[in-house]
């Protein structure tokens, strides 16, 4: 079956380290997107991509990068890891802009101490 | 920009009884998507049920329904017959119906607990 998958599922890192949190999905979805959810603020876009080569900035994409070399990947690093930081991040993709699901990855939980 | 505000943090209702779930949107486009999202504590985000905003007609999907008041932008989720299962966050989002963007903008969610 056709699925979305993050990695790791859980992590911990220190403050100023570089982190690549890992998100891969089978469905050959042109549109894939990285959220992170906070207690009282529901979930906010970082960064997304509508294919190869192609990202673009969400609401909250300072101290994020990507980058889309192939349909499959879409990894988000954090440059210099802050505490504010920590967070439930989640990735998602949808085949294409006009249609109407999108499917999420499992999330993975970042702790920055 | 467009925004969604979910007024309720939190939500209970008692097992075999009926809830409704607020959400209020801004937008100044004619046509896009709503959503509720299911979030249990597993995290997995769980497409409850979608509107498409050119149709009058309230979606349903077997215990769960939206009321769906485009003039007063307001997706309210009804969920009858309340299980111990249907416990979890909520989100409702937003979503443009365009070529040239694809952006889900969700609410702050409301946590449901139901009781026995």
């Amino acid at each position: 079956d056709a699925e979305i998958t993050q990695s790791p599922r859980h992590k911990i890192t220190e403050t100023g380290r570089q982190v690549t949190l890992a998100c891969h999905q089978t469905w050959n979805h042109n549109n894939m997107f990285w959220y992170r959810q906070d207690l009282g603020h529901g979930l906010r876009l970082i960064h997304y991509s509508y294919g190869v080569q192609d990202t673009n900035k969400g609401e909250v994409s300072d101290g994020y990068s990507v980058s889309r070399s192939n349909t499959e990947d879409l990894p988000l690093t954090l440059e210099s890891a802050a505490s504010s930081q920590t967070s439930v991040y989640f990735c998602a993709s949808s085949r294409d802009r006009m249609n109407t699901e999108a499917f999420f990855g499992q999330g993975t939980r970042l702790t920055v101490v | 920009a467009q925004t969604v505000t979910q007024s309720q943090p939190e939500m209970s209702v008692q097992e075999a009884e009926t809830v409704t779930l607020s959400c209020t949107y801004d937008t100044s486009e004619s046509d896009y998507y709503l959503f509720w999202y299911k979030q249990p504590p597993s995290r997995q985000m769980i497409l409850v049920i979608r509107q498409e905003a050119y149709k009058q007609q309230n979606a349903t999907e077997n215990r769960f329904s939206v009321n769906f008041q485009k003039a007063a932008k307001s997706f309210s989720l009804k969920i009858s017959d309340s299980q111990l299962g249907d416990a979890a966050m909520y989100f409702c989002a937003y979503r443009t119906r365009s070529y040239n963007t694809d952006k889900l903008i969700f609410g702050t969610g409301t946590r449901l607990q139901v009781f026995p």
